[in-house]
């Protein structure tokens, strides 16, 4: 089945920097990579998501982009806030498999944004 | 918008009770999961389904049983809680087939056996 695991497990940042997660896949048949924000007390919520015909998607101050050849996607955040504290979750799925709909999970990222 | 919803927030169970955590989705989304949350071992897929009467073990279905008698309803069943399934519980539903893969989480349960 599909390995996804993502670095750094914990990243602290100034307000206004940027900040960067990395993951990797080993599932070439994947093509489908979103992002998942969980804050405190809540359940993870789609933040941003890429398809495997596309390199790069951005969304405001996040941007993703996906590199097939070297099977890894990052998650880009700009001007960083403090309400971007969170945990973050990347993803893969391959959406016309077997396994359709099931979504593989790198471990996480405990953001921190210190004002 | 799609709300998921979970049955408890926080629960206390003692060794070797059944343990009911109830999800209900009102979307009419087609898959539902159910994952367990542990700090520093993200999420773990326990069990999904993608249909009425329908399931498929994820990665730790051990100690765990489910059941999806109404499509809108997805339990997940301790048939005899260990202090090891102390941990945050989340449901996850989505489209499926028809629609796409995007998940829509519930807020979680917090189980503590003791």
């Amino acid at each position: 089945g599909e390995n996804v695991e993502q670095h750094p497990s914990t990243l602290s940042v100034q307000e206004g920097d940027s900040a960067v997660i990395k993951c990797t896949y080993s599932d070439s048949a994947s093509n489908y990579f979103p992002w998942y924000k969980q804050e405190l007390g809540k359940g993870p919520q789609l933040i941003i998501d890429i398809r495997s015909n596309v390199g790069e998607k951005k969304d405001q101050r996040i941007a993703v982009t996906l590199n097939k050849t070297a099977k890894h996607f990052s998650l880009h955040i700009t001007e960083t806030q403090p309400e971007d504290s969170a945990v973050y979750f990347c993803a893969a799925s391959n959406d016309r498999g077997s396994t359709l709909g099931r979504l593989y999970f790198g471990r996480g990222t405990q953001l921190t944004v210190w004002p | 918008d799609v709300k998921v919803t979970q049955s408890s927030r926080y629960l206390v169970k003692r060794t070797g009770e059944k343990v009911f955590l109830e999800c209900v989705q009102d979307m009419d989304h087609e898959n539902m999961f159910w994952y367990r949350q542990d700090p520093g071992l993200g999420l773990r897929l326990i069990y999904f389904s993608y249909d009425v009467k329908m399931k498929e073990k994820g990665d730790i279905p051990e100690g765990y049983s489910v059941s999806r008698e109404k499509k809108e309803r997805f339990s997940l069943i301790l048939e005899s809680a260990s202090t090891n399934q102390t941990s945050m519980y989340l449901c996850a539903s989505s489209l499926g087939t028809s629609g796409g893969v995007e998940q829509y989480f519930g807020p979680g349960t917090r189980l503590t056996v003791t």
